[in-house]
């Protein structure tokens, strides 16, 4: 079946270093992924999505890389805020939307 | 951007009794969603709904969980009678296609207490 994970439950750093959270997923299928970001809260909310044509999204600094290959679908930042503490989903689309544990991020100044 | 409405944020009840969770979606979605999420751990998929049917539902849909959208009003979801494990976070999606690269808008949750 389709399943999402992520390794990591909490990543802690420091304000301006970069940012890398891991996702890889299974289907027998060619999903869609996506990254949904969750502030204390507040509802949880499309980050980025995978194309179709391999093209890298990109939003709000972060971006991400769909590699098939590999099943990974991993968020970067290049430069790390205070206000990208949050908990951020990787998710799978097939018919519906699977999410993985979630990784709480948090920034230190 | 549009919005998803959940009422009510938090609610309390003892267990045994049946609870109604509401949800106001985009006015143009057609698709509506259920997931739950157990404190600290992840958000899981109970079911879906379109035209009026459910489309799909997990193991964690329990025969006491009914959903239903009467005239186009608030989609719900209704547990009757409650139970322990039902205390969760309770979040309503809703998308305009059905497809896998749909983008879902999400309510802010109704925070579920079972006494």
């Amino acid at each position: 079946g389709d399943s999402v994970t992520q390794t990591e439950g909490l990543v802690t750093l420091t304000e301006g270093l970069p940012v890398m959270l891991n996702c890889t997923y299974q289907s027998t299928y060619s999903p869609f992924l996506f990254w949904y970001v969750q502030h204390l809260n507040e509802a949880p909310k499309l980050l980025l999505k995978s194309f179709t044509d391999n093209k890298r999204p990109e939003h709000q600094g972060f971006h991400a890389t769909l590699h098939k290959s590999s099943s990974s679908f991993h968020l970067q930042k290049s430069s790390a805020q205070l206000s990208d503490s949050a908990l951020y989903y990787c998710a799978l689309g097939n018919n519906r939307i699977f999410f993985g544990d979630g990784t709480q991020l948090v920034v230190k100044p | 951007g549009p919005k998803v409405l959940q009422i009510p944020s938090h609610q309390i009840i003892d267990m045994g009794q049946m609870v109604t969770l509401n949800c106001d979606p985009v006015s143009n979605h057609l698709y509506f969603y259920w997931y739950k999420q157990i404190l600290g751990q992840q958000m899981e998929f109970l079911v879906n709904f379109y035209n009026g049917k459910v489309m799909e539902k997990s193991k964690l849909f329990k025969d006491q969980f009914s959903v239903e959208r009467p005239d186009g009003s608030y989609f719900t979801l209704k547990i009757q009678p409650t139970a322990l494990e039902d205390s969760a976070v309770y979040f309503c999606a809703s998308s305009l296609e059905g497809q896998g690269n749909s983008d879902y808008t999400f309510g802010s949750g109704t925070r579920l207490l079972v006494i």
